[in-house]
């Protein structure tokens, strides 16, 4: 059985630092990751996924993703924060089944 | 463009009353899901369906209904059973293995 933990619920940033979100997942196989991110009243929108091809992944609008499977993680960052990365994100884990598993969110609060 | 659509964005339901939240997709897809969003909460899966005619039942699927009578179209219907329907609702879809792409969504409020 596969696990998606997002360590974090909620997370406030200064515009222009540096965005962590943290993501871990249990899996008795390669999994398939990825990071969706949620604006108010809108659908997911997929930001970037890993399928074991590079550990680093990069996504659109300037995030990129490590995964690390030392320590079971795939935290999602971004070298600048701008207010309008201010939204919803979602770790998810696939990998062998047509059910994905999503972290629970993290709401990410960017300040000016 | 291809994509998913959602009808309508907002929908208000009447005491004992069935309301039906209609989800269309043009990417081919052969699998379709439905999820509720409750606020600050996840998403947790109703139903979803890999192929045509076919469906099963996700994590929360009492009070819900749906079909699968054609590839592109998998309808959820909230019926009067669900006594907490307030929430978001989002319609996924996906193949091979890849990753969901999800419409923008309905709210259903509770007149």
């Amino acid at each position: 059985a596969q696990s998606v933990t997002q360590l974090d619920s909620h997370v406030s940033v200064s515009e222009g630092t540096p965005v962590l979100l943290r993501c871990n997942y249990s899996s008795s196989y390669s999994p398939s990751l990825f990071w969706y991110v949620q604006h108010p009243n809108k659908g997911l929108q997929l930001l970037l996924k890993y399928t074991s091809a590079a550990t680093l992944v990069k996504g659109i609008n300037g995030f990129e993703a490590e995964f690390k499977k030392s320590e079971t993680s795939f935290h999602l960052t971004k070298p600048s924060a701008h207010m309008s990365d201010a939204a919803e994100y979602f770790c998810v884990g696939g990998g062998g089944s047509y059910i994905p598993t999503f972290g629970r969110g993290t709401s990410l609060i960017v300040h000016p | 463009d291809g994509g998913i659509t959602q009808s309508p964005k907002y929908l208000f339901r009447k005491e004992g009353q069935n309301v039906t939240l209609s989800c269309e997709q043009n990417l081919n897809h052969d699998a379709m899901y439905w999820y509720r969003q409750d606020p600050g909460q996840g998403l947790r899966l109703i139903y979803y369906s890999q192929i045509v005619n076919d469906f099963q039942k996700g994590d929360i699927a009492e009070g819900y209904s749906v079909s699968r009578e054609k590839k592109e179209s998998f309808p959820l219907t909230v019926t009067s059973a669900q006594k907490n329907p307030t929430a978001f609702y989002l319609c996924a879809s996906t193949t091979g293995g890849q990753p969901q792409h999800f419409g923008d969504g309905t709210r259903l409020s509770i007149l």
